[in-house]
């Protein structure tokens, strides 16, 4: 069974900080994406890594992806109270056509 | 234009009665999915229909019956409801898994 494991599950920062989110798994990720959850709302796709040791840029967000396609983070820098949400990692794995969520980073921006 | 609407977003009901929520997308995805959000914010698949036809159905009561009339249609029909299904239930659609998905806003759903 593929699990998705996400680390921190919690954070809480100030406004201007930069921080770094986990995602880890024990297969091999056909591809993967991030998303955003905030509250009230359904997740939102915020970007798609495919090839190994991808890295991916969008505005303050830098995604990348492990060369073993097993692994991915997300690093956000100089965060916003805007930023505050749940964010998702999830994928399909080789051999498989199931979609795996992972259990989430619940991210707190303070201004 | 909504992509993947979803309505209601709230239902408040209570215990044995049978609810519908109904979702639409207007993306021309093939395949939609309903999935749940329990309170630690996990979501679950439960089905998953490609071009109107079941292609994945998870370990769900059979109280929980899906219909699909046309590909931009998915509708999840819940019978006999329980004190533990309430949960936040999101549609999705997809053009394949490699693209993402693209979720509803939600319906919240609480039995008492």
């Amino acid at each position: 069974t593929q699990l998705l494991e996400q680390s921190p599950q919690f954070l809480s920062i100030q406004e201007g900080e930069n921080l770094t989110v986990y995602c880890n798994s024990s297969s091999v990720f056909s591809s993967l994406q991030w998303y955003r959850q905030e509250p009230g709302e359904g997740p939102v796709l915020l970007v798609t890594v495919v090839t190994g040791g991808e890295v991916k840029k969008l505005k303050r967000l830098t995604f990348q992806f492990g060369d073993a396609r097993k692994d991915s983070s997300l690093h956000i820098t100089a965060a916003q109270p805007g930023d505050t949400g749940l964010y998702l990692c999830a994928g399909t794995f080789s051999g498989t056509y199931k979609y795996i969520f992972g259990t989430g980073t619940r991210l707190k921006v303070l201004a | 234009d909504t992509a993947v609407s979803q309505t209601p977003k709230y239902l408040v009901t209570q215990m044995g009665n049978d609810k519908s929520i109904k979702c639409e997308q207007n993306l021309g995805h093939d395949t939609m999915y309903w999935y749940k959000q329990d309170s630690k914010k996990f979501l679950k698949i439960m089905f998953s229909y490609n071009n109107k036809e079941l292609i994945i159905n998870e370990t769900v009561p059979n109280r929980f019956s899906p219909k699909s009339p046309d590909k931009a249609h998915l509708n999840l029909h819940i019978n006999s409801l329980e004190l533990g299904d309430s949960a936040v239930y999101f549609c999705a659609s997809s053009g394949g898994p490699s693209y993402g998905y693209t979720f509803g806003s939600g319906t919240r759903l609480t039995v008492v």
